[in-house]
């Protein structure tokens, strides 16, 4: 089973600032599939990048994700007061689908 | 419309038994595999299931492999999780998502549901 592991745990940056966040995984992605989610506080998660690169519909393009085989990034260029929040990686490229421990982008 | 709303959430006591639902609305519900996701508070998410879209086909994560039962009604189009044997680290809420195509990530989400185990 693939293991996710998400750097840095916690993010502290101000708005308008770059934010990169890393997804590692213990082997092999199959076909990057790979997946980043955006969780605000008593919400349910949102979708932002699947296939490692692919923005969901609607995301805005501040979101950008790259990276193959066992190490991926999220990018967001400037951050926004609501993208403060914890961020997920999470592998699809068969079962089971794990996600990463989070990444909590926190106003600095 | 996208839909999804989960209910069924509560308290029970170790080693019960809840039966979760997740009601769709808004799309052909049964041309959609399905996920369960779960978290506990204050922690991250957690795959739990997934299914056919025929429902034909479950797989679990093992942590709840042989405890949790993944079905669907398509007629209904209503998800159900079947939770048994229960234990205190089951404690979380439950989200119900679809995906676009069989193999995608889930792109809509329900709420969540709250379950709790304890004495």
């Amino acid at each position: 089973e693939i293991v996710l592991t998400q750097s840095p745990g916690t993010l502290s940056l101000s708005p308008g600032e770059r934010a990169t966040l890393s997804c590692r995984a213990s082997q092999s992605v199959s076909s990057n599939y790979l997946a980043w989610y955006r969780q605000k506080p008593g919400q349910a998660p949102r979708l932002l990048i699947y296939g490692a690169s692919n923005r969901a519909y609607g995301v805005p393009d501040r979101f950008s994700g790259s990276g193959s085989g066992t190490d991926f990034t999220l990018t967001i260029s400037r951050l926004e007061p609501e993208d403060f929040a914890m961020y997920y990686c999470q592998q699809y490229g068969g079962s089971p689908w794990p996600f990463g421990q989070g990444t909590k982008v926190e106003i600095k | 419309e996208v839909r999804l709303v989960e209910s069924g959430g509560g308290l029970v006591q170790p080693g019960g038994s809840l039966r979760l639902s997740c009601a769709a609305s808004g799309f052909s519900f049964s041309n959609h595999w399905m996920h369960w996701v779960r978290q506990a508070p204050g922690t991250g998410l957690v795959w739990v299931s997934r299914i056919s879209s025929d429902g034909s086909s479950a797989t679990y994560a093992d942590s709840v492999k042989g405890r949790f039962t993944t079905s669907r009604d398509n007629a209904k189009n209503t998800l159900y999780l079947q939770m048994n044997s229960l234990r205190a680290e089951d404690t979380a809420v439950y989200f119900c998502a679809r995906p676009y195509n069989w193999n995608d990530p889930p792109d809509y989400w329900g709420q969540g549901t709250l379950v709790t185990v304890s004495s």
